[in-house]
């Protein structure tokens, strides 16, 4: 168990619909991580907050925007959804921007 | 823009070969080399950090090696509970997220 908490495990959901996945860090880590994984794709950075702002973007579609809170969870909000959009999303978090990150045991989101 | 290149993209071993992952990087300023261990529909598990050329970390049958272009993950005796997909990743200066290469799916056959 690496300490951080995703939720949901699942989800399924229909074309242009709109959800929430949730976030807990590991107790003391300031920065969360969130990152996409798709069958034929490796693990594609999204984007990061440390301590609650915005510290790095990755390819992240606008469709998709996230925000952490002052508790450090962290939320990734997902519109407008589309088939291509199912795929494994992951949250990490480390205590700061350059040490190891620890993963949570992410959510499987399938676009319907 | 950072890079990580792994391989092979597969790996088949008989219980007890040993054997060596890859992973090439091109990163400007290596803050840090990481190697993680996933098993399907599971969130990567955390192995390893090397930080900088000729350092080596070990933990049971993994070994990590680091010089300034690539690094590898040595795998000695293996297990078939070592089947997974092992991923590596680096951090580069002036970059705050982890680049993770596709990473190499090991199968070991008892």
């Amino acid at each position: 168990d690496s300490g951080v908490t995703q939720t949901p495990k699942h989800l399924i959901t229909a074309t242009g619909q709109r959800v929430t996945l949730r976030c807990s860090p590991r107790s003391g880590d300031l920065s969360v991580y969130w990152y996409q994984q798709s069958l034929d794709q490796g693990l594609q950075f999204l984007i990061q907050y440390y301590n609650g702002e915005e510290r790095a973007k990755g390819n992240i579609l606008e469709r998709f925007s996230a925000q952490q809170f002052p508790d450090l969870h962290s939320e990734l909000n997902l519109s407008s959804l589309e088939l291509g959009d199912s795929a494994l999303y992951f949250c990490a978090s480390s205590v700061g921007g350059v040490t190891e990150a620890f993963f949570g045991q992410g959510t499987r989101l399938t676009v319907v | 823009e950072d890079q990580v290149t792994q391989s092979p993209e597969a790996l088949r071993l008989q219980e007890g070969e040993s054997s060596s992952l890859n992973c090439s990087y091109t990163v400007s300023g290596l803050r840090g080399l990481f190697w993680y261990r996933q098993d399907p529909g599971k969130g990567p598990e955390f192995l390893f950090t090397l930080y900088s050329a000729g350092e080596e970390k070990e933990k049971e049958r993994l070994k990590a090696t680091l010089t300034k272009k690539e690094s590898f993950l040595h795998i000695t005796a293996p297990k078939p509970e070592d089947s997974a997909t092992y991923l590596c990743a680096v951090s580069g200066a002036g970059s705050y997220q982890l680049t993770f290469g596709k990473g190499t799916k090991l199968s070991v056959i008892p």
